[in-house]
């Protein structure tokens, strides 16, 4: 069965600090991995990742993925508590045409 | 705002009734996606639709079902509704249904079956 998993669940942080949340998956067809915020509504789209080693950067997030040992991280530098939400991962599979998700971490960054 | 329309925002309902679920996708978007967000199961892949036709499914019940019309809104048939089909839906679409191109989520519909 394909798996999206993300760890930490939760994570309370300070603002200003650095987080790293992480996404491992077992997938068949692998075609890409894609990284969404939640806050109240819409997951919204942050990066999509198909190629090892090679950083996506916006402003204070970047991610990369590293496909040899099916994971990838997103962090975020000094930390806002605008960043505070629900992080998803997914898995695109090719083939099956669909997007798996993982459960997701939820992010509080306090003042 | 990611372009992609969902109406309603919230239903209430009975157990055993029977609700639509609407969704226009953003301009251009051939590829619809419906998903199911509870609080205990994350977001759960039910069906996908690519120029008005079934591409994919996934965990859907018997009881729903979705159909994509030529003018590539889509709709989301629940019926026999129970207690546990509560939850947030969300309609997706992209540009091309493949891997290249990211899925941009509509705001949801609140479904509370009471």
């Amino acid at each position: 069965e394909d798996k999206v998993v993300q760890s930490p669940l939760s994570l309370v942080v300070h603002e200003g600090d650095t987080v790293t949340l992480n996404c491992s998956y077992e997938v068949t067809n692998f075609r890409s991995l894609l990284w969404y915020k939640q806050e109240k509504k819409a997951p919204t789209f942050l990066f999509m990742l198909t190629s090892s080693g090679i950083e996506k950067k916006s402003g204070r997030l970047s991610s990369i993925l590293d496909k040899k040992e099916l994971f990838s991280i997103l962090n975020i530098t000094a930390t806002q508590t605008g960043d505070s939400a629900v992080y998803l991962c997914a898995v695109y599979l090719q083939g099956a045409q669909k997007l798996v998700f993982g459960q997701g971490t939820r992010l509080t960054i306090n003042p | 705002d990611s372009g992609v329309t969902q109406t309603p925002k919230h239903l209430i309902t009975a157990t055993g009734q029977r609700v639509t679920l609407r969704c226009s996708p953003r301009s251009g978007d051939l590829s619809v996606y419906w998903y199911q967000q509870s609080l205990d199961q994350g977001l759960q892949f039910l069906i996908q639709y690519y120029n008005g036709e079934e591409r994919a499914k996934g965990n859907i019940l018997e009881r729903f079902s979705a159909q994509q019309f030529p003018d590539l809104h889509s709709e989301l048939n629940l019926s026999s509704l129970e207690l546990g089909d509560s939850a947030l839906y969300f309609c997706a679409s992209s540009s091309l249904g493949s891997y290249n191109s990211p899925l941009h989520f509509g705001n949801g519909t609140r479904l509370t079956v009471t």
